[in-house]
């Protein structure tokens, strides 16, 4: 079965910094893979997605995200962080109809 | 464009009551999905909806939870009774297939269950 794993519950970085947050996953194919964003009180938004080709996708808001599946990893970056991007970031995998999605990242920017 | 609206946001409750949540998704998606996010997790998959029909429904637990779609559109979960350990935001989402798999899910902004 496919599930998703982020391996920081929380990260702190200071604005300008650059960010990547990491996400492994486990799947029997090659998989369909998310990174959805959810600012305090809303609902989750997509940031980025990679099916197939480039394995460098670009997202909005400035952000990337590789697909490695020698490391069954898909990471998520960005050069400099902005004091809006503080959020929680969700990994999620999933095919037609049946996306799993990791516990997330509480991500906190300091001024 | 209208995004997916979801009623009430916050919900409190005593214990054994019955309660419910609503949900309008995006015009035209007629694929309707009902999430339960717990605090510090990601959202699970309770039930999802093609049209009318739920298509999957084995995560949702039948004994105290229910959901409809009627006509395809709008969605209402309820759950009676309500135990202590219900209280999560349960997301509402939507999708649209028409244009092929895109994998993009529109979340609503949550209802937030606090039962006590």
């Amino acid at each position: 079965a496919q599930s998703v794993t982020q391996p920081d519950i929380h990260i702190t970085v200071s604005e300008g910094a650059s960010l990547e947050l990491r996400c492994n996953y486990s799947y029997g194919a090659t998989p369909y893979l998310f990174w959805y964003v959810q600012s305090p009180g809303q609902g989750l938004q997509l940031l980025l997605k990679y099916f197939s080709g480039d394995t460098l996708v670009q997202g909005i808001k400035g952000f990337e995200a590789e697909f490695k599946r020698s490391q069954s990893s898909f990471n998520l970056r960005k050069p400099s962080v902005h004091w809006s991007d503080a959020a929680e970031y969700f990994c999620a995998v999933g095919e037609p109809n049946d996306m799993r999605f990791g516990a997330g990242t509480r991500l906190t920017v300091k001024p | 464009e209208a995004g997916v609206v979801q009623s009430p946001r916050y919900k409190i409750i005593e214990k054994k009551q019955p309660v419910a949540f609503w949900c309008n998704p995006i015009s035209g998606h007629n694929t309707l999905y009902w999430y339960l996010q717990n605090l510090g997790q990601g959202p699970e998959l309770l039930i999802r909806y093609e049209n009318e029909e739920a298509v999957d429904d084995s995560q949702l637990p039948k004994d105290r939870f229910s959901a409809e779609r009627l006509k395809g559109v709008d969605s209402t979960l309820k759950i009676q009774p309500a135990e202590l350990g219900d209280s999560a935001v349960y997301l509402c989402a939507s999708s649209s297939h028409s244009g092929g798999y895109t994998g993009e899910l529109f979340f609503g902004e949550g209802s937030r269950l606090t039962v006590l």
